[in-house]
């Protein structure tokens, strides 16, 4: 079964930092792009970051740039998302999504980042 | 930065049709991508690349392009459609993605 399991999520200060991660099974996780999209409570869906399957390009939400940075780990099929100077603007379900170039067709079940002092 | 725009809502009643636009100035040169969000879920896929149809997505969905904006079109809406839909396309340098700011299918 092909499937995305993300974890890391959890409570923490603003300015803090959290590490996000997803693991993939049931599909050859190098030959996919990747991407992060999160929902704030009661939002709409908000791109985060791509990484496509060699790592070579990486791409941020204007909103992210410079905070928060993208990787994969081929070997170990997981890829995660650093979070760093974290603000109460970024509390949100964080869901990774493989990217087959037809579009983002597998989705995670989120893991729940909350920023709150 | 690159904006993609729909409708907040969209009602219909049961076997209508449904059509929710998605409005955005790189939509003639970029592909548009739909999903559909239930209630406590993950997004799902309905349509990628404007106009093409996931394998089991049901036939009543299908999607279009014209100029600055697209469509989705579920035909025969039933009330397992009722769900909010988000369009999701990239700017005109392929650098940026966004997804529109969705629309509530309310099926009465």
């Amino acid at each position: 079964e092909v499937q995305l399991v993300e974890s890391g999520g959890g409570l923490v200060q603003p300015g803090g930092s959290l590490r996000l991660s997803c693991a993939a099974s049931g599909f050859t996780f190098s030959s996919y792009s990747m991407n992060w999209v999160r929902q704030a409570p009661g939002k709409g869906l908000e791109w985060v970051s791509y990484i496509s399957s060699t790592s070579s390009t990486k791409y941020y939400a204007d909103s992210v740039k410079g905070r928060f940075t993208i990787s994969r780990d081929n070997a170990k099929n997981s890829l995660s998302l650093q979070m760093n100077s974290l603000r109460a603007e970024d509390t949100a379900v964080y869901y990774c999504a493989r990217d087959n170039s037809d579009g983002m067709d597998v989705w995670g079940q989120g893991t729940t980042v909350t920023v709150s002092s | 930065s690159y904006e993609l725009t729909q409708p907040p809502s969209v009602s219909v009643s049961p076997g209508q049709t449904a059509r929710i636009t998605c409005s955005g100035d790189a939509l003639p040169k970029q592909y548009a991508y739909w999903f559909q969000q239930k209630s406590g879920q993950a997004p799902l896929l309905v349509i990628y690349k404007d106009s093409e149809r996931p394998s089991g997505i049901p036939e009543r969905f299908s999607g279009s392009s014209s100029g600055t904006t697209v469509t989705l079109t579920i035909s025969g809406v039933q009330a397992e459609d009722e769900a909010d839909y988000y369009c999701h396309s990239a700017d005109s340098s392929d650098t940026y993605w966004v997804f529109g700011g969705g629309t509530k299918l309310t099926v009465l």
